[in-house]
């Protein structure tokens, strides 16, 4: 059974980076019929789609987030990570880490979610 | 940008009612619409795709229609698990985009 974990600061300061991992177990990160997903909801808000990798690398991220998304991954770890920078209060979200099917367009497995709060 | 709009934004229903729930892309999307379910502290769960295509384990009480730019979720039966919140997604072109939400409340 694939299962997704979301680790990082839970409190990130005005202005700083903030920095998740997402631990991919129970499959490889290296499926060609596959991506990797992060996105986010704002307490009592809707998802938003931040963006998506490959395991080769490339990447897809929402234009809204005006270049402040960096996605990697690493595959030896089974891992990709997510970095936003110039972070306000407006980041404030739980962020979640899922897989996304390529062909069929959906997300069918989800991490627990990580709340974070960018405050001072 | 493909802009999902939900309808209603909230239902009250009681045990055994139909329910339908609507979603309308601002442009279209073929049938490339997937539907979820979220419960208060949980990750959102995968119902449909693809439009009508039901994922597995997922009860054949909920079923998914349309195609272009308007589509329907439909529990035909409401049982008490299912109150909760449901989203659309689409699929058809970056960025990703999902609707509102609509929650279904006890009645």
């Amino acid at each position: 059974q694939l299962q997704l974990q979301e680790s990082g600061p839970g409190l990130v300061k005005p202005s700083e980076t903030l920095s998740l991992t997402c631990t991919v177990s129970g499959g490889s990160i290296s499926s060609t019929s596959s991506s990797w997903a992060w996105i986010r909801q704002p307490p009592g808000k809707d998802l938003e789609w931040i963006g998506n990798i490959y395991y080769s690398g490339s990447t897809n991220d929402n234009p809204s987030l005006k270049s402040r998304v960096t996605i990697f991954v690493d595959t030896s770890k089974n891992q990709f990570s997510l970095k936003l920078s110039s972070v306000t209060a407006a980041d404030t979200a739980i962020y979640y880490c899922a897989r996304y099917s390529r062909s069929l367009g959906y997300f069918d497995y989800w991490g627990q979610g990580t709340l974070v709060t960018v405050s001072s | 940008d493909i802009q999902m709009t939900q309808s209603p934004s909230s239902v009250s229903a009681s045990v055994g009612d139909r329910v339908t729930i609507t979603c309308r892309a601002s442009q279209g999307i073929a049938s490339w619409l997937a539907w979820y379910q979220q419960k208060p502290g949980n990750a959102p769960k995968l119902l449909i795709y693809t439009t009508s295509s039901l994922q597995t384990g997922v009860p054949s009480r909920f079923s998914g229609s349309g195609s272009g730019t308007d589509f329907t979720l439909t529990i035909s039966s409401l049982q008490p698990e299912d109150f909760a919140t449901y989203h659309c997604q689409q699929s058809k072109s970056f960025p990703l985009t999902f609707g509102g939400g609509t929650t279904v409340e006890i009645k």
